[in-house]
């Protein structure tokens, strides 16, 4: 069964750092594999999603890699402002068209 | 193009009652899938429904739970005789094909359970 874990729990950055997230998974026969934000009483929004045969994906600060033989994936944002503090959550999605969500990250930027 | 909308936003039930959740998918998309996310924990994966067909109920708990996606209307997803370890936020994802595709995620229901 796939597991997908996420560290740190939490961060808390001053403005303007550069970050990573790290998202690792147990089974690497997957498919592709998403990051999301999911704000305080929101649904989720997608930013990035990494398709099985991709290294990376980019998107304005964002950018997100993806290593299947370890099981690891790590999203980058650069230039941290205020408006990014969420929860940033990764799934992995497998053969069954299943999505295996991680925990997610908490992600506080201080102005 | 209006997003995957969900209603009720935050429902509200007393154990022994039945919730019906709707989500109605982006327009041109046929697939829709329903997550639960427990307070504390990560979202679990449900069912996966494409029009008229149950694809991949895995996730879903053997009783009192269903799901059903018509030919015409949103998708349902019905709890019965609700007991309080069902409060959850409830989120409904839909995309146009198959998991190549991005998912797009409508913004939840929050059912409570008195």
């Amino acid at each position: 069964k796939q597991e997908v874990t996420q560290i740190p729990a939490a961060l808390s950055v001053p403005e303007g750092e550069n970050l990573v997230l790290n998202c690792s998974f147990t089974d690497s026969a997957i498919y592709n594999l998403q990051w999301f934000r999911q704000d305080p009483g929101k649904g989720l929004t997608s930013l990035l999603l990494i398709q099985s045969s991709q290294r990376e994906q980019t998107s304005g600060r964002l950018n997100a890699s993806l290593d299947k033989s370890s099981g690891r994936s790590t999203l980058y944002i650069a230039a941290s402002q205020p408006g990014d503090s969420a929860t940033y959550l990764c799934a992995v999605i497998g053969t069954g068209n299943q999505f295996y969500f991680g925990t997610g990250t908490s992600l506080t930027v201080i102005p | 193009n209006a997003g995957v909308m969900q209603n009720p936003r935050h429902l509200v039930r007393r154990r022994g009652q039945e919730a019906r959740l709707r989500c109605s998918p982006m327009k041109g998309h046929s697939h829709v899938y329903w997550y639960r996310q427990l307070p504390e924990e990560g979202l679990k994966f449900m069912v996966y429904l494409q029009k008229e067909n149950i694809i991949d109920e895995s996730g879903m708990p053997k009783e009192r739970f269903s799901a059903e996606f018509p030919k015409e209307g949103p998708s349902i997803l019905r709890i019965q005789q609700v007991v309080r370890g069902d409060s959850a936020a409830y989120f409904c994802a839909s995309s146009p094909a198959s998991h190549s595709d991005t998912q797009y995620f409508g913004p939840g229901t929050r059912l409570t359970v008195l």
